[in-house]
């Protein structure tokens, strides 16, 4: 069956700019979370979904980082006035619990 | 919260030499334990897992790990490596509350020489 889709695949954009990240889950899977890979800070988690609730938000590194997801299934992380550090590769995961399925990622360059 | 550690950030092998990666983690309480792998240029796939019941497990591709709750440890293990093999491992972690973040590892670099 298809697994997690995200896009694009590859975004590069200019530093203050915003971009939309995509991710299509499993279908049926109830649970979808962000998570950031980066040079530096390995694999850290951003956001988790319940439905189109998020109980927890923890790991949104800032304000100008948001995420929201509609009929329970695609998710849109949004980050505003993008920095330099923004720079990672963005994993989308959707689970039945308690096993998370990864996407390919976005990979992001602020330049 | 809870923390994991692998402490092998680099791993080079020859063909047919026998593999352990360690895995520890920081948490009082019960835990899922999970090994991703990714290869290079794929996204991340899930290796094996541990829930509960028998310690060791198998997963795919001829690889198992070993929890040893009173070590903290989850190892990841394969007798005989194959060129194939080489790729990037991650011990992963969470609470088993239902959904849960998943907390990882720095991830090991394994390569294997022809």
């Amino acid at each position: 069956g298809a697994g997690v889709s995200q896009s694009p695949s590859n975004k590069v954009t200019e530093k203050g700019k915003d971009v939309e990240l995509r991710c299509d889950p499993i279908s049926g899977h109830t649970a979808l979370y962000w998570y950031r890979q980066s040079l530096g800070q390995g694999l850290e988690f951003l956001i988790y979904f319940q439905g189109n609730s998020a109980p927890d938000k923890s790991g949104l590194p800032s304000d100008r980082f948001s995420a929201e997801r509609t009929g329970g299934s695609v998710s849109t992380l949004t980050i505003q006035r993008t920095q330099q550090e923004d720079s990672a590769v963005y994993l989308c995961a959707s689970s039945p619990s308690p096993t998370q399925y990864f996407g390919p990622g976005t990979r992001l360059l602020v330049l | 919260a809870q923390s994991v550690s692998q402490h092998n950030h680099h791993v080079i092998l020859s063909e047919a030499a026998s593999l352990e990666l360690g895995c520890n983690y920081s948490y009082g309480g019960t835990v899922n334990l999970f090994w991703y792998v990714q290869y290079p240029g794929q996204h991340l796939q899930l290796l094996l897992k541990y829930f509960s019941g028998d310690p060791l497990v198998k997963g795919i591709k001829g690889f198992e790990a070993e929890f040893i709750k009173s070590k903290f440890s989850f190892n990841l293990r394969k007798p005989s490596v194959q060129w194939s093999d080489t790729a990037e491992y991650f011990c992963a972690v969470n609470r088993d509350f239902g959904n849960e973040k998943l907390t990882f590892g720095t991830g090991t670099r394994l390569t294997i020489i022809p």
